[in-house]
């Protein structure tokens, strides 16, 4: 049962601090999305990659947010430095390309983070 | 991006049927009508979708009006495990649009046993 997964499941870190996110999309599938959901914005996209090259990332902050495809396996998120208000769920999903691209995405079981 | 009105909540009994209306006026012609589920703790996953014509699958049907400004989904027999947020999606059919899912408020659906 092929899945995405996400490291860590929770993390909870100081202001300041480095946190890093990691996704393994479903083999395959060469479309990766990192999605953050919080109790006041809801689920909104940071950031899109296709083939490993980002596509979108115009929903990320571009000051302390790095997203990466280092290869097809492996997508990571990065905020640095980390601040409160980076608290969230974070999800990664994955999606193969297809003609008509409206295709059904695979989600992730989420990295909560938590940023004292 | 098209906007899509959903009920903020709604409960169901057990082993009945569930229809979870959405609005989409500003639908365009080619904008697909993407139905998503988050059970509590997790991700989003799949239910179903559709463009014009009625759908079915093993977890759900989609009815779509003729005029496309609204669209229903229809549980069959709810389940406790389909208690969850169930979001209405719009997803543009061409141009660079096409791989976003904008998601709203959705609907929290109750199941009582």
């Amino acid at each position: 049962d092929a899945r995405v997964t996400q490291t860590p499941r929770d993390k909870v870190t100081e202001m300041g601090q480095e946190v890093t996110m990691r996704c393994q999309p479903i083999l395959g599938h060469n479309t990766v999305f990192w999605y953050r959901q919080t109790m006041m914005q809801g689920l909104e996209l940071l950031a899109y990659f296709r083939n490993r090259a980002p596509l979108d990332d115009s929903g990320m902050p571009k000051d302390r947010f790095s997203a990466e495809m280092p290869d097809a396996t492996l997508a990571t998120l990065k905020i640095q430095p980390s601040e409160p208000r980076d608290s969230a769920v974070y999800f990664c999903a994955s999606a193969p390309l297809s003609a008509g691209a409206n295709n059904e995405q695979f989600f992730g079981p989420g990295t909560r983070l938590t940023v004292l | 991006d098209a906007k899509t009105t959903q009920p903020n909540s709604m409960e169901s009994n057990e082993e009945e049927p569930v229809h979870l209306p959405c609005n989409h006026s500003t639908i365009s012609g080619t904008d697909y009508i993407h139905w998503y589920r988050q059970l509590p703790s997790q991700g989003p996953e799949y239910v179903i979708h559709g463009l014009t014509s009625n759908v079915n699958n093993r977890m759900a049907s989609l009815a779509i009006a003729e005029d496309r400004k609204s669209s229903t989904l229809i549980l069959h027999r709810a389940t406790l495990r389909d208690a969850a947020v169930y979001y209405c999606i719009l997803r543009g059919g061409r141009g660079g649009s096409n791989y976003k899912l904008t998601f709203g408020k959705g609907t929290l659906l109750t199941v009582n046993p």
